[in-house]
């Protein structure tokens, strides 16, 4: 399968300011990535969609100023958390899918956790 | 897609078979069974998925009931590492490019 890096795998930042999660693919072509969130005890969120190229679809509930997704290359995707808050605290994964596969060919990077103090 | 229903958590010695049931009632014909796990702290892992055929690969195996409308994963012989929450989502079928539901899974713990 697909190797997928998140960078970094931690971060604790101040509240009110912006951090930025990368989530590359290491030897696969991803037309379309995923990001998902995970609280403390809790299952997986999508949070967006976003394809190479075009902008990112938030799932509802998801701010789309707060959460900024941009998918420069079919190997990178960044997830940029802006003025973050305490509530913003949480495990961070992204996914990656190639063109005409299917589900089960969605690689999951190792996730990021943000700490928001 | 299809709702799941699978047990909080289950335990099992190192070394039996762990079986995982899944409950997916409403199943429809053109969605698919599919299996991941995150072991605590990663990504998920995919497993195994399957239509209605019972299915094996080098990790699990997935038996499908001839309804449909619940299945159980089968870790053959379970290791310690094998400690994760499992999940069974049910999704349609073809190749869009669609995020996972995932449920609460199965907290399964293997004990030494």
């Amino acid at each position: 399968g697909a190797v997928v890096s998140q960078h970094p795998s931690w971060v604790i930042c101040k509240s009110g300011t912006s951090v930025k999660i990368e989530c590359r693919s290491l030897d696969f072509q991803a037309t379309t990535m995923f990001w998902y969130r995970q609280f403390p005890k809790q299952s997986l969120m999508l949070m967006a969609t976003s394809n190479e190229g075009s902008k990112a679809t938030y799932e509802q509930g998801v701010e789309k100023d707060k959460f900024l997704i941009n998918h420069a290359s079919l190997t990178l995707s960044t997830l940029t958390v802006t003025s973050a808050h305490p509530e913003d605290s949480s495990f961070y994964i992204c996914s990656l899918q190639g063109a005409g596969q299917r589900y089960y060919e969605q690689y999951f990077g190792p996730g990021t956790r943000l700490t928001v103090t | 897609d299809a709702k799941t229903t699978q047990p909080t958590s289950m335990d099992c010695a190192e070394g039996r078979a762990a079986n995982l049931p899944c409950n997916h009632s409403t199943i429809s014909g053109n969605e698919y069974v599919y299996w991941y796990r995150q072991i605590h702290s990663q990504g998920p892992q995919y497993i195994i998925h399957g239509l209605k055929n019972n299915e094996t690969n080098e990790m699990a195996s997935l038996i499908i009931t001839e309804d449909r409308k619940s299945s159980t994963l089968i870790l053959p012989h379970a290791t310690l590492r094998d400690t994760a929450v499992y999940y069974c989502i049910v999704i349609t079928s073809g190749g869009g490019a669609d995020g996972l539901t995932f449920g609460k899974g199965t907290h399964l713990i293997i004990q030494p």
